[in-house]
């Protein structure tokens, strides 16, 4: 079946970066674009971007586009999201899922998402 | 940005309920919403697209209407599975969620 993999959480110090990959499977990887969203304690959901699979063409939420990088490997069928500069903002559950439809034009959604990565940033 | 409210933020209810949850955009958006069900620390998932087309899967108790600026999420039978959290998402332009809304035991 169709599913995203993330990678395990992660504990880090302000000013730190943090890398949190999603593997897919069940599907063709470079048909579909992957969204990044995050989601702060007891919060609602964030979009930080996407990231078109095949193209590698990025599109970022004006919030994070200076300290955020998307990018995939092909063949390895997995996507990645770093973070930089990370404060105790930044601390929250970082989820990846698939794009469906055309979000420039006729509206897109998600499905499915990976189970989610949570990031602690603490001194 | 597109913002987005939901109302009521929570709701008490009984097996069996109908329940009925409201989404706004602050410009209009088409049909372009969809909803999500999020159960504590679990990844959200699809319920309604374009406004009104049920995912594949999805119960059909679950509906979705509206269209331009009003959306409205109905259970019309809420089952115990059902108690969770709702967002609703536009995807006009800027992606952006709706705080969501809080479904639990009365």
């Amino acid at each position: 079946q169709v599913q995203l993999v993330q990678s395990g959480a992660e504990v880090k110090r302000p000013g730190a970066s943090v890398r949190v990959s999603c593997k897919a499977t069940g599907y063709t990887f470079m048909n579909h674009a992957i969204h990044w969203v995050r989601q702060a304690p007891g919060q609602s959901l964030e979009w930080m971007g996407w990231i078109n699979a095949g193209s590698g063409t990025t599109k970022f939420s004006q919030q994070f586009q200076d300290r955020v990088t998307f990018f995939r490997n092909t063949s390895a069928s997995t996507a990645y999201m770093e973070l930089r500069s990370l404060t105790s903002e930044d601390t929250a559950v970082y989820f990846c899922a698939r794009n469906l439809g055309y979000c420039v034009t006729t509206g897109c959604w998600f499905d499915p998402w990976g189970q989610g990565t949570l990031v602690t940033v603490s001194s | 940005d597109i913002q987005m409210t939901q109302s009521p933020s929570s709701l008490s209810a009984s097996v069996g309920d109908r329940v009925t949850i409201t989404c706004r955009a602050s410009q209009s958006i088409s049909n372009n919403l969809n909803w999500y069900q999020q159960k504590p620390g679990k990844a959200p998932n699809l319920l309604i697209y374009g406004a009104s087309s049920l995912q594949s899967g999805v119960p059909s108790r679950f509906s979705g209407s509206g269209s331009g600026t009003d959306f409205t999420l109905t259970i019309s039978s809420l089952q115990p599975e059902d108690f969770a959290t709702y967002y609703c998402q536009q995807s006009y332009n800027i992606l952006t969620f709706g705080p969501g809304t809080k479904v639990d035991f009365k």
